[in-house]
């Protein structure tokens, strides 16, 4: 079965600085690769997907992801960070035109003035 | 076009008694699928339904059961609640149930707590 890890479970970064949240996944092909915000008391938002080609994605908000197939990796990664960014993360994945997301634990993003 | 929602926003049962948590899909969307995410996880997938019937299933025992109605929005029953069943409960809506290009659109969630 697949599976989603998320390493970093608190992140603070100063606002206006770099930002990468990891994200790793086992799966035995390529699944479809997401990338969702939270926020308190609010449902998930989609910030970016990669199902194939260009391994680098672009997103909502400023936000990009790469992906490494190397690494079975799906890093996300903004270059300046806002104090509205401060959320909760998630990474996820759908394998093959699946029915069922499975996501990561999830990494709490606090961002300092 | 109106966006995923779910009713109550809130609500507080004790161990034994059974819940009902209500989910309407975007306009459009034949699909639901929900997840339950516990405090500090990530959701993990409940079961998906599609044009009235149940079209795959995580981890979770049969008291955990649900319906579509024609109109395609959704209902999750819980039976026999444990103080485990305390969570987020997200409801997600979907185009078609599979596809590569196949977005889920979450509502704000319900939260459970069990006393």
């Amino acid at each position: 079965a697949q599976s989603v890890t998320q390493p970093d479970i608190h992140i603070t970064v100063s606002e206006g600085a770099s930002l990468e949240l990891r994200c790793n996944y086992s799966y035995g092909a390529t699944p479809y690769l997401f990338w969702y915000v939270q926020s308190p008391g609010q449902g998930l938002q989609l910030l970016l997907k990669y199902f194939s080609g260009d391994t680098l994605v672009q997103g909502i908000k400023g936000f990009e992801a790469e992906f490494k197939r190397s690494q079975s990796s799906f890093n996300l990664r903004k270059p300046s960070v806002h104090w509205s960014d401060a959320a909760e993360y998630f990474c996820a994945v759908r394998v093959n035109a699946g029915n069922m997301l499975t996501f990561g634990g999830g990494t709490r993003l606090m961002v300092k003035p | 076009e109106t966006g995923v929602t779910q009713s109550p926003t809130h609500l507080i049962k004790t161990r034994g008694q059974q819940v009902t948590l209500r989910c309407s899909s975007q306009s459009g969307h034949n699909t639901v699928s929900w997840y339950q995410q516990a405090l500090g996880q990530g959701p993990q997938f409940i079961f998906q339904y599609y044009r009235e019937e149940e079209n795959g299933r995580g981890n979770f025992p049969p008291r955990f059961s649900g319906l579509q109605f024609p109109n395609y929005s959704s209902e999750l029953n819980v039976n026999a609640l444990e103080l485990d069943d305390s969570a987020l409960y997200l409801c997600a809506s979907s185009l078609e149930p599979r596809g590569a290009y196949n977005e889920q659109f979450f509502g704000p969630g319900t939260r459970l707590t069990v006393l």
